[in-house]
């Protein structure tokens, strides 16, 4: 199911560390799992993305890891930088075809410089 | 890489109007577009799932005669607020999708509405 969260959660970070954003999902048929990044005023912005067959995956500067045993994304980034800081969001949905996608509550990156 | 357009990128309207937004894939086909409304500090929610050249599907809550959606092309969807009030007023977001899987699924920069 949908979760919405009325109140961002919000991390902040000191420029040049790690960040690590969290995220619970619901639906255990869900089989692929997408970390988006929003900027202010613009849509979604593909960061990594992971299928249940995985519990790692990394990018260039991220990593994601899934525990499918406890329902349970994360998103990691190293050497986080000024341009890091938005707002993220984990997003699900069963490996269907054209389903759409579930959204996480988000989560507010700030760097601070 | 594969791009999505709104149009346009906000709009500010009366109260009782209607408004038309506008969602182009500019450089492949898209079978199936999804609309997402998104209210300040809060995610994205799903409004409807529009294939082309059929109904589109609505998610619980979401009244169909008010948010009018049609997907005439494999390019063009269009999301119409009709008699738009004050509460209508958010941040409207496409994506679309070439049939490939939920991997390829393409989001627009978004439409901000604001009815006064």
């Amino acid at each position: 199911g949908e979760s919405v969260g009325l109140h961002l959660p919000t991390l902040s970070v000191q420029e040049g560390d790690n960040s690590i954003i969290n995220c619970a999902y619901s639906n255990s048929a869900s089989d692929y799992f997408i970390w988006y990044k929003q900027e202010s005023g613009k849509g979604p912005q593909f960061i990594i993305d992971i299928r249940s067959n995985m519990d790692k995956r990394q990018g260039q500067r991220v990593t994601v890891l899934l525990n499918k045993t406890v329902k349970h994304l994360s998103l990691q980034i190293a050497a986080t930088q000024p341009g890091d800081s938005a707002v993220y969001f984990c997003a699900e949905t069963p490996n269907s075809g054209n389903t759409p996608l579930v959204f996480g509550k988000g989560t507010r990156l700030s760097v601070i410089a | 890489g594969a791009v999505v357009s709104q149009h346009p990128s906000w709009v500010i309207c009366k109260s009782g109007t209607s408004v038309k937004i506008e969602c182009r894939s500019l450089d492949f086909q898209a079978t199936t577009m999804f609309w997402y409304r998104q209210f300040p500090k809060q995610s994205l929610m799903l409004m409807a799932t529009s294939n082309e050249g059929s109904k589109a599907t609505y998610e619980q809550g979401v009244e169909k005669d008010k948010f009018l959606i049609n997907h005439a092309s494999l390019t063009l969807s269009t999301l119409t607020v009709t008699s738009a009030h004050p509460e209508d007023s958010s941040f409207y977001i496409c994506s679309a999708s070439n049939a490939r899987g939920p991997e390829t699924q393409y989001f627009g920069p978004g439409t901000r509405l604001l009815v006064l």
